[in-house]
């Protein structure tokens, strides 16, 4: 049964950092990987996808790569700003599921001025 | 833009009732999804539509069941609200299998 990890559950950054998000899952045998973004009280905002035979995505200051064979992906955010505080979710696609999104629990993350 | 709308964003209803959450969609996808998302347990699927008229079940669908009559609509019943149905429940909709999906800004639902 694939289980997605994401540690830490929360992080605390001064503004202007470089920081590295971090997603693992247990099977490598998955269709694609997508990032979102969930601001308190909200629903998910869609950030990035990456499909299995891709290494890496970006959009803007986001960078997320992918490591099929050590079931790991991350999400670096460049020049972070109190504007990104939110928690970061991943979610993956199986390749035998359906099409069904399993879900990490999220990284809570706050930039501080 | 794809725009995901739930009717709701806050809900109070009392145990017994027969609860409606309904979520449109305006990008003519195939795919919609219902999940509940609680402090702990992350989110968890709840039932899922490929197509009109059909849907799938989740991982927890007990206690719940939906209605896809049109393509754009995708509607999640608590045929008799319980207290443990208390939770934000989240809408979304993808092109098809393996697409992106795209969330709504969830209902948060409290059953007394």
């Amino acid at each position: 049964k694939q289980e997605v990890t994401q540690i830490p559950a929360a992080l605390s950054v001064p503004e202007g950092e470089n920081l590295v998000l971090n997603c693992s899952f247990t099977d490598s045998a998955i269709y694609n990987l997508q990032w979102f973004r969930q601001d308190p009280g909200k629903g998910l905002t869609s950030l990035l996808l990456i499909q299995s035979s891709q290494r890496e995505q970006t959009s803007g200051r986001l960078n997320a790569s992918l490591d099929k064979s050590s079931g790991r992906s991350t999400l670096y955010i460049a020049a972070s700003q109190p504007g990104d505080s939110a928690t970061y979710l991943c979610a993956i696609h199986g390749s035998s599921n359906t099409g069904k999104l399993i879900f990490g629990q999220g990284t809570t993350l706050q930039v501080k001025p | 833009d794809v725009k995901v709308t739930q009717s709701s964003r806050y809900l109070v209803k009392r145990t017994g009732e027969k609860v409606f959450l309904e979520c449109v969609q305006d990008m003519d996808h195939e795919n919609m999804f219902w999940y509940r998302q609680d402090p702990g347990l992350g989110l968890r699927l709840i039932y899922f539509s490929y197509d009109v008229k059909m849907k799938e079940k989740g991982d927890i669908p007990e206690g719940y069941s939906v209605s896809r009559e049109k393509k754009e609509r995708f509607s999640l019943i608590l045929e008799s609200a319980s207290t443990n149905q208390t939770s934000m429940y989240l809408c979304a909709s993808s092109p098809g299998a393996y697409q992106p999906q795209h969330f709504g800004d969830g209902t948060r639902l409290s059953i007394l």
